[in-house]
């Protein structure tokens, strides 16, 4: 399978602790894109990456989100001090080229219940 | 604050008609656009992207770009019940920086037999 994976499928957290998500985009795809859906809205975005580097975040991203994307491969999104405001579905989605115009491929999403 | 607009529905078509879905958006500057496919607890499918004035066709699906107007739709012909889902307009916006992909709220087809 050659599609984007992420993992877990499925985690729930009690508030105040920290979680870390994993996504591997399709191999000779550069960009790596973060969002975060809830029920009945769009997928908004988060972060993306270009290769390795960190290009741009949401003004709308706390501080306790962070992510990575090490040797421009597979990437995390770590969240801490979870709130029940986390809770959503977090989706990743790569794209080739490096100009921003190509589509994107999303994967199955991790979905966050903060209790 | 740059927005993509789309009437949420439930549009309800019979199956075999032609499903109309459309999306305004506000950046004059974007140029390209995408149709997700997205079903009930699951991700976003891509079903199909254009950069150009005018339509683009695959399969039961066509794509109507119309720049000076800030507006795209997806036909789907003859439509089924397994078309039931909410479609996703995405168009990327430039934010200053980058190129930024930003969602509609999408729109919930309903075909039904």
């Amino acid at each position: 399978d050659t599609g984007v994976s992420q993992d877990p499928r499925h985690k729930i957290t009690k508030r105040g602790q920290n979680v870390t998500f994993r996504c591997d985009p399709i191999s000779e795809h550069n960009r790596l894109y973060w969002y975060r859906q809830t029920l009945g809205q769009g997928p908004e975005f988060l972060t993306y990456f270009q290769n390795e580097a960190q290009l741009e975040k949401s003004r709308l991203l706390s501080d306790r989100f962070s992510a990575e994307r090490p040797k421009g491969s597979f990437s995390t999104l770590e969240i801490q001090r979870t709130e029940q405001g986390d809770s959503a579905m977090y989706l990743c989605a790569s794209s080739p080229g490096d100009r921003g115009f190509a589509e994107q491929y999303f994967g199955p999403g991790t979905r966050l219940t903060v209790t | 604050q740059k927005e993509v607009e789309q009437n949420s529905g439930p549009l309800s078509v019979p199956e075999g008609a032609i499903a109309s879905l459309n999306c305004t958006y506000s950046d004059r500057g974007s140029q390209s656009f995408f149709w997700y496919r997205q079903y009930s607890g699951k991700s976003p499918e891509l079903i199909m992207f254009i950069y150009s004035n005018g339509d683009k066709e695959d399969g039961r699906f066509t794509a109507q770009l119309n720049k000076a107007s800030q507006y795209v739709s997806l036909l789907i012909r003859d439509s089924q019940p397994s078309d039931s889902a909410t479609y996703l307009c995405a168009v990327n916006m430039f934010t200053g920086g980058s190129y930024i992909p930003t969602f509609g709220r999408g729109t919930s087809l309903i075909v039904h037999p």
